[in-house]
């Protein structure tokens, strides 16, 4: 089993509808939590951190369930431009980051 | 500051031969990280350091690779001899606290 697994999609939505996106861990004892973005033939990028109280960046919001180990995204509004891989992100003490496999997404016109 | 910077962009090299993918960190992280993504694996950690002592290493494929932090601001990652399942985007990564910031990434090619 992988320590951090996602489905990996492919989402095709049209513009405007909103999507999850679902992550588990492993690690039990993990303490930071990330969502980052990668364009195609870039490097990935912070998108935004996952706490457990849940937070909001705009139309992005992220959850954290620790007892479930379980991390979500979801993206209300979609853009077109949100079309990218969304990679979940688990940080253990000590600093090793694990990165899952990533999710695609296409927002269609 | 610049950001993390990598070099070369792209590198094409006949199997066998040594390979070597350079990494400057972004002044004042104190973590470096390198990962190697393939469509087949997706992205892989393979080693990190902090403070310029190599942590965790278990990442790395085998010998042929090895890596080196002489310095708070350079890393490199070295494949030696080269074999064309080695072809990858290698990306270095460094952090200051939680996050981390990632280079633009070598495109390796071994033909």
């Amino acid at each position: 089993r992988k320590e951090v697994e996602q489905d990996p999609g492919p989402f095709n939505v049209p513009e405007g509808a909103t999507v999850a996106f679902n992550c588990t861990y492993s690690n039990s004892a993990s303490q930071s939590f990330f969502w980052y973005r990668q364009d195609c033939r870039k490097e990935p990028k912070l998108l935004m951190s996952v706490y457990s109280s849940g937070n909001e960046d705009g139309r992005f919001t992220a959850q954290l369930n620790r007892a479930s180990q379980y991390i979500s995204l979801l993206i209300r509004d979609s853009k077109l431009s949100d079309s990218a891989t969304y990679l979940c992100v688990v940080r253990a003490a000590g600093g090793k980051s694990t990165f899952g496999d990533g999710t695609t997404l296409t927002v269609k016109p | 500051d610049a950001g993390v910077i990598q070099s070369p962009r792209h590198e094409v090299t006949e199997m066998g031969q040594e390979v070597t993918l350079r990494c400057k960190p972004i002044s004042g992280h104190d973590y470096l990280f390198w990962y190697r993504q393939t469509m087949m694996r997706g992205l892989e950690l393979l080693i990190y350091f902090n403070n310029n002592v190599p942590i965790d290493d278990s990442g790395m494929p085998e010998d042929r690779f090895s890596a080196k932090m002489p310095n708070a601001s350079f890393s490199t990652l070295k494949i030696q001899p080269s074999e064309p399942r080695d072809s990858a985007v290698y990306f270095c990564a460094s952090s200051f606290g939680q996050m981390s910031i990632f280079g633009q990434g070598t495109r390796l090619t071994v033909v």
